[in-house]
């Protein structure tokens, strides 16, 4: 079975300070992990993603996140907050061999402050 | 290029009734996939349809079905609404069904169960 962990429903920083969301996972075998984010009374949009290669992910609005597979962690980062970055953010596995089902976080409540 | 665009936005049923949801793929995408999410919740794969076939299938009851289009669209259809299937359904659309595929979701459908 595999699982993903968001161990906080909410953070809050402010606006120009780094940001962290914290995603660790449980896969048998080698994972693949999204990122995505969620405005209010919207769909999820894609940040970014880890397959192969590099540990450290480069994604969009200036978003990065990094592979740590002895911490079976993908904490998404960001070197100074915004405003407009507000928003849910969803941690989501899939694993490389057998069922391609992704399991998704239940999500982390990004607020920043003015 | 138009997105996974998704109808109607919101709607609202009673229990015992049934509901059909549509789902646009955006362009150049074959395979569509349906999610569940529940207020508060992260998305919950329902089923996923490649060649107009139910391809993966999560753990959801039969009375969820669906259906793909020679065009690739797709419908979800509940039978028998239970005040628990009230929730947001997310289209997503991929180039192929491959676990690496990056998902592009549409903006929901919000369904409310009386």
């Amino acid at each position: 079975a595999q699982s993903v962990a968001q161990p906080e429903d909410q953070v809050n920083v402010a606006e120009g300070n780094p940001l962290t969301v914290k995603c660790t996972y449980s896969v048998s075998g080698n994972p693949y992990l999204f990122w995505y984010v969620q405005y209010p009374n919207r769909g999820l949009q894609f940040l970014l993603k880890y397959i192969t290669g590099d540990n450290l992910v480069k994604g969009s609005y200036g978003f990065e996140a990094e592979f740590n597979k002895s911490q079976t962690s993908f904490h998404l980062k960001k070197p100074s907050a915004l405003v407009s970055d507000s928003a849910l953010y969803f941690c989501a596995v899939r694993v490389s061999g057998g069922s391609y089902i992704p399991t998704f976080g239940r999500g982390t409540s990004l607020i920043v402050h003015p | 290029d138009a997105g996974v665009t998704q109808s109607p936005t919101h709607l609202i049923k009673t229990r015992g009734q049934q509901v059909t949801l549509r789902c646009s793929p955006k362009s150049g995408h074959d395979t569509v996939s349906w999610y569940q999410q529940a207020l508060g919740q992260g998305p919950q794969f329902i089923f996923q349809y490649y060649e107009e076939e139910e391809r993966q299938r999560g753990n959801f009851p039969d009375r969820f079905s669906g259906h793909q289009f020679p065009n690739y669209s797709s419908e979800l259809n509940v039978n028998a609404l239970l005040l628990g299937d009230s929730a947001l359904y997310l289209c997503a659309s991929t180039p192929r069904p491959g676990r690496q595929e990056t998902q592009y979701f549409g903006p929901g459908t919000r369904l409310l169960v009386l």
